[in-house]
């Protein structure tokens, strides 16, 4: 059964650091992850998506990385910004390309002007 | 291109009766997916639709249920609600085959009185 955790589950950095946040997954059989940043109340937006066969992913100040053996995805953000407060959830798709999606419990991260 | 559209944005149902929630996905998007969110549970897998068969279905009990229409729009159906089901619906339709990116709608505030 997959399992997906995230640590930490709170983050309170001042604005300008650079911040890695941590989603861990049980089962190594996956098809694709993806990284989402949710504002309070609303939907989720999708950040970055990896497929199974890369390792990174890259968009502006963000950057996702996998290892399937370790069971681990890394999203680091640079140069933090206020706006950057919000919830990021990590999200993996079983092997099955049709299979179903596993959703984290989310890192709320606030960022301090 | 237009996102995915949720409708109602908010509902105020009552114990016992029953709620229709509507999901127009991304023109092209075949495959729709239902999540619940709570702040104890997260977000949890509902079900998926694909070419109006269900594929997927999460650990839910009968009284939810959906369903998709030849143009990929769906609904899902909650009866008998219970206070247990005030949550925030989410609906996400991603394009089907590969890549399998996830895109999410704004949601229905659902909240059982």
């Amino acid at each position: 059964k997959q399992e997906v955790t995230q640590i930490p589950a709170a983050l309170s950095v001042p604005e300008g650091e650079n911040l890695v946040l941590n989603c861990s997954f049980t089962d190594s059989a996956i098809y694709n992850l993806q990284w989402f940043r949710q504002d309070p109340g609303k939907g989720l937006t999708s950040l970055l998506l990896i497929q199974s066969s890369q390792r990174e992913q890259t968009s502006g100040r963000l950057n996702a990385s996998l290892d399937k053996s370790s069971g681990r995805s890394t999203l680091y953000i640079a140069a933090s910004q206020p706006g950057d407060s919000a919830t990021y959830l990590c999200a993996v798709r079983r092997k099955a390309s049709y299979d179903k999606v596993i959703f984290g419990p989310g890192t709320s991260l606030s960022v301090i002007p | 291109k237009a996102g995915v559209t949720q409708t109602p944005r908010y509902l105020i149902k009552t114990r016992g009766q029953q709620v229709t929630l509507s999901c127009s996905p991304i023109s092209g998007h075949r495959s729709v997916s239902w999540y619940q969110q709570t702040p104890g549970q997260g977000l949890q897998f509902l079900f998926e639709y694909f070419s109006e068969t269900q594929r997927n279905k999460g650990n839910f009990p009968g009284r939810f249920s959906g369903r998709q229409f030849s143009n990929s729009r769906s609904e899902m159906n909650v009866s008998t609600l219970e206070l247990g089901d005030s949550a925030l619906y989410l609906c996400a339709s991603s394009f089907d085959p590969s890549p399998y990116e996830q895109y999410f709608g704004p949601g229905t505030r659902l909240t059982v009185t």
